[in-house]
């Protein structure tokens, strides 16, 4: 059974620029959740998507947003970036919502320069 | 808001030393608790689980168990290899927007 899939690994943008990241979940799992990973925040909550209907999202500006794909697939989106969006952004999923047993990707690593 | 407070590493260790991470938490409710590890380069692998109160969560030869009375879910394991040299994180479930609330991590390093 192949894990959440995340892409690219990494990825190098400059200030200004809009990101999109990409996750696949495990198969037949239908919820997906984000987190950024930074040494000094550590792990903070983005959002959740189920059905393709975002049912949660943490505190982060509007400029951060997702979606969710028929097929469970989901992307998220960074626009204007900012240096301290660098990050280890890591997707999550779980068979559903409120399913906390959550299976992890290896993340992308995005460096904003 | 719940949250959780892990020990401040780094932790280091000699091969076969016994491994206590301690973890607190606070949370409104009856959360579930985990602990996860992140190998170098990688993502967050679910280490070990517990639902409820006095549920002890075991994988790999690491145990914790869910201490209501503390607030507490300690990490322990009996004889540590250099091979769990890792971040560990501490996790609860259930924060106000429906998710994972972590822990900062805290890095070991198993020397030989």
């Amino acid at each position: 059974k192949a894990g959440v899939t995340q892409t690219p690994r990494y990825l190098i943008k400059t200030r200004g620029q809009q990101v999109t990241l990409s996750c696949s979940p495990i198969s037949g799992h239908r919820s997906v959740s984000w987190y950024q990973q930074t040494p000094g925040q550590g792990l903070q909550f983005l959002f959740e998507y189920f059905s393709e209907t975002q049912r949660n999202k943490g505190n982060f500006p509007g400029r951060f947003s997702g979606r969710q794909f028929s097929n469970s697939r989901s992307e998220m989106n960074v626009s204007t970036l900012e240096l301290g969006d660098s990050a280890l952004y890591l997707c999550a999923s779980t068979p559903g919502p409120g399913d906390y047993e959550a299976f992890f990707g290896q993340g992308t690593r995005l460096t904003v320069v | 808001g719940d949250s959780v407070t892990q020990m401040e590493g780094p932790v280091t260790l000699s091969e076969e030393a016994f491994l206590t991470i301690n973890c607190t938490y606070t949370a409104t409710g009856y959360p579930s608790l985990f602990w996860y590890v992140q190998y170098p380069g990688e993502g967050l692998q679910l280490l070990l689980k517990a639902t409820k109160a006095d549920d002890k969560g075991s994988n790999k030869g690491f145990e914790a168990t869910y201490r209501k009375e503390t607030t507490s879910f300690h990490l322990e394991k009996g004889s540590v290899q250099v091979s769990d040299s890792a971040v560990y994180f501490c996790a609860l479930s259930g924060g106000s927007q429906g998710n994972l609330i972590f822990g900062k991590g805290t890095k070991l390093s198993v020397k030989p």
